[in-house]
Parts: C-alpha cells; structure tokens; sequence
C-alpha cells in the first residue's frame, strides 16, 4: 500500500499570498494517478485537481497541481478567504490511500 | 440533478448491527463505481472500498476488509455500508462518493455523510 505524507501540517497565510502545499508518496504513483481534495468544516470534500494536474469541472485556475513519480504539489496561487480549509491529496492506483491532510489557515 | 442522497444519521449500541445506505440520481447508477469514505471525529480522510453495481464486483482497502461489507442494488440506485457488529470505534461520518466514468478509483461527486455513533 502506497502511504502518502502531506506538508506541512498546517499553513499560515493571508489572504492573496501564494500556497504551496506537498504532497510525497512511499513509492511511485504510476500514471500520476494523484488527486486534490478540499473540505471545509461541516462540509463533504469537494474534487479540486485530478491527474496530478487536471482542474476538475468549475475550479477557478488559481489551483494547480504539478509533480510526478512520488512528489506532488497544490499551489493556490492568490489565496481567496473561501480557499482556506484542509486539503487532502490521494493516490487511485491498485489500493487507494489518502494523505493525512493540510490545514490552511488566515494567519 | 446528479446527486448521491445519503441515509440519515445512526445512533447504536456497541454489538448491534447497521447498514447505511446512498441513493444515486440524474445518472447512470449502474456504470459509476461508487464507495465509501471514513472520517473519524477531527481527522482525516480514509479511503474504505468501492462496488460496481453493473456487476457488483468490488475492491477493498485492506485496512477494513473483514470488518464491513459494501454492497449495492442497482434497480433502485442504492449502495449500502453494512456492519454486523459495531464497535465504539466505528463512531464517524461515513461519505458516499462517485467515481468518474474512467474507472479512475478517486471521487467526483459526494454525498453529504451519513454520522454513526456508536456508544453505551
């Protein structure tokens, strides 16, 4: 099974600075079979990005993602107030696994 | 509207038994993988297992077979997350979501949750 550690923990940030959160894999994720996910409190998580790079269907493009083989990243690239919330990576190849979360914060 | 409309929240006894359930609608139930997602109280996200309800073929994280069963019958677009024996452990929010019609095993459509309580 394919562990996925997310850093940092938290982030600190004001709104219209830049994110950057990781996303690192135990092994390689073939085929960037990597997604982002954003849950806001109360809230079900919502797709953001899938295939490592692909914005899913009515996300703003200040989300990207980047990365291959076992580092992955979620940039957001001028933070809104509604963007701040905990984003979990997660990897779909032979036994799906989600990392541990990133809580972005208005620092 | 294309949506996953998930059971009501469960309050149960350590021992007995439940089985929860999703209904989807405004898409082809029967051609979507579908599963389940746990979120124990103030913590991440865990990845359970997902049924296709064309054939009821399924996959499961090794991390909870054994320990529930995900089932799903398509003529009435239902899939259930079933256990025979709840621990207090089992307390969270269980999520039902839709996989793309890729096959891909990650979720682009969400239910709401359904909470589970499990307490003496």
């Amino acid at each position: 099974e394919t562990a996925l550690t997310q850093s940092p923990g938290t982030l600190s940030l004001s709104p219209g600075e830049r994110a950057t959160l990781s996303c690192r894999a135990s092994q390689s994720v073939s085929r960037s079979q990597l997604v982002w996910y954003q849950q806001k409190p109360g809230q079900a998580p919502r797709l953001l990005i899938y295939g490592a790079s692909s914005r899913a269907t009515g996300i703003p493009d200040r989300f990207s993602g980047s990365g291959s083989g076992t580092d992955f990243t979620l940039t957001i690239s001028r933070l809104e107030p509604e963007d701040f919330a905990v984003y979990y990576c997660q990897q779909y190849g032979s036994s799906p696994t989600f990392g541990q979360g990133t809580k972005l914060e208005i620092k | 509207e294309v949506q996953l409309v998930q059971s009501g929240a469960e309050v149960k006894k350590p021992g007995e038994s439940l089985k929860i359930s999703c209904k989807g609608s405004g898409y082809s139930f029967s051609t979507y993988w579908i599963g389940w997602v746990r979120q124990m109280p103030g913590k991440g996200l865990e990845w359970m297992g997902v049924i296709y309800p064309g054939d009821s073929d399924s996959t499961d994280s090794p991390s909870f077979q054994g320990q529930v069963t995900i089932s799903a019958d398509k003529s009435i677009s239902t899939a259930y997350l079933q256990w025979s024996s709840l621990k207090a452990s089992d307390t969270a929010m269980y999520y039902c979501a839709r996989a793309p019609l890729t096959g891909d095993l990650y979720f682009d459509l969400w239910g709401r949750g359904t909470l589970v309580t499990v307490s003496s």
